[in-house]
């Protein structure tokens, strides 16, 4: 059974560009939620998303934003970049986001110029 | 508000010890506790996850124990190898306000062959 995927695994952007990075989860999983990963903060809740449905939000602007297809592929957005959006964008899936376990994939690592 | 803190922050020790690594909690709602491990840029795997009804979990040399009553959970690692060298991080899953995990800031553990 394939992992979790998410493309691409490296990104440059300059400040003020948007972003749109994409997440595969594992078949059969309907849940997917974003992480941001950054020395200073530590790995931070951004969104769960089930069955096309945000379910969850964490603390973050409205820059952020994401959404979920029918096939449970997910995909996030951040407009108007910031260099304090430099980081690795984590995803993780599971069956149904409640009791079970989290599956992560390898991250998007975003750098901002 | 639920904070995850872990201690140490990084632990190195000679291959074949034994090892215990913390992670206490501030709010004792929580669904479950999971434990993962995370390779130099890479994503999460996880290791353990301990639902809010049980007290440990096994799983080859890796014992995971919950005590929800005074926020703390151990991970035992039996004989330590120098593949064991990754950062451990704790999550919990939160029943109160936003339903996510929030995740420890991790102890980087290095075994020395």
């Amino acid at each position: 059974k394939a992992g979790v995927t998410q493309t691409p695994r490296y990104l440059i952007k300059t400040r003020g560009q948007q972003v749109t990075l994409s997440c595969s989860p594992i078949s059969g999983h309907r849940s997917v939620s974003w992480y941001q990963q950054t020395p200073g903060q530590g790995l931070q809740f951004l969104f769960e998303y089930f069955s096309e449905t945000q379910r969850n939000k964490g603390n973050f602007p409205g820059r952020f934003s994401g959404r979920q297809f029918s096939n449970s592929r997910s995909e996030m957005n951040v407009s108007t970049l910031e260099l304090g959006d430099s980081a690795l964008y984590l995803c993780a899936s599971s069956l149904t986001g409640t009791e079970n376990i989290q599956y992560f994939g390898a991250g998007t690592r975003l750098s901002v110029l | 508000k639920q904070e995850v803190t872990q201690i140490p922050a990084a632990l190195s020790v000679p291959e074949g010890e034994n090892l215990v690594l913390n992670c206490s909690f501030t709010d004792s709602a929580i669904y479950n506790l999971q434990w993962f491990r995370q390779d130099p840029g890479k994503g999460l795997t996880s290791l353990l996850l301990i639902q809010s009804s049980q007290r440990e979990q096994t799983s080859g040399r890796l014992n995971a124990s919950l005590d929800k009553s005074s926020g703390r959970s151990t991970l035992y690692i039996a004989a330590s190898q120098p593949g064991d060298s990754a950062t451990y991080l704790c999550a919990v899953k939160t029943t109160s306000g936003t339903y996510k995990y929030i995740f420890g800031t991790g102890t980087r553990l290095k075994v020395l062959a």
